[in-house]
């Protein structure tokens, strides 16, 4: 069974360009989540989605981040525009259902903005 | 609100020497709680859950850990460690099922020769 897909793994861009980020999940997995992975920190949740819906987004930066997940498979994180401050690891993963809080998680694509 | 704290960012043991990892919470619901590990460039792999049931919990890898209520603890243990365990661990707890996974910073293991 393939595991979670996150592309790219690497990025670089200069501040105040846009960047994105895409999530494939394990099929069949109804919840997806993106993480923030700082430098010697834990991940914390930037949104959740339970199929097509986000049913959790109160720690998305919305004012320059954004988040879809179009017919509740796939997902993009994209942020317009970038900051210095943005520079981590962006972690998605994903569960079965609902009622399983078990994460799956993907490799995670590590963005540096100079 | 849940919260989790990992005593010690850096951990080194020799090979062959117990491992423990500290972690307590903090949880006004019964926890969900878990131990991820990370290795580098690397996403998060589970190692260990706690949902009912028992409280001590068998992992991958030969880790186990142990749900003490009375200590808000659910320290990681190895009896005897590896080189390849060097990694990351994460400590992580959630409100029940339904709750999102919330956290610790981290403790890095080193196994030395």
């Amino acid at each position: 069974e393939a595991g979670v897909v996150q592309s790219p793994r690497y990025k670089i861009i200069e501040k105040k360009q846009p960047v994105a980020f895409w999530c494939n999940p394990i099929s069949g997995h109804n919840t997806l989540y993106w993480y923030l992975q700082n430098l010697g920190q834990g991940p914390e949740l930037l949104i959740r989605y339970e199929n097509e819906e986000a049913v959790d987004d109160s720690q998305l930066p919305k004012d320059r981040f954004s988040a879809e997940r179009l017919k509740g498979v796939d997902s993009t994180l994209k942020i317009q525009p970038a900051e210095l401050g943005d520079s981590a690891v962006y972690l998605c993963a994903s569960s079965p259902d609902r009622g399983n809080t078990e994460a799956f998680f993907g490799q995670g694509t590590r963005l540096t903005v100079v | 609100a849940q919260s989790v704290t990992q005593l010690g960012s850096h951990v080194s043991v020799s090979e062959g020497a117990l491992v423990l990892l500290r972690c307590n919470y903090s949880s006004s619901v019964p926890p969900y709680l878990f131990w991820y590990v990370q290795y580098p460039n690397q996403g998060l792999q589970l190692l260990l859950k706690y949902t009912t049931g028992a409280t001590l919990v068998k992992g991958i890898n030969g880790f186990e850990a142990e749900f003490k209520k009375s200590e808000t603890s659910f320290h990681l243990t190895k009896p005897s460690a590896h080189m390849s365990d060097a990694a990351e661990y994460f400590c992580a707890v959630a409100k029940g099922s339904q709750g999102n996974l919330i956290f610790g910073k981290g403790t890095k293991l080193s196994v030395k020769p």
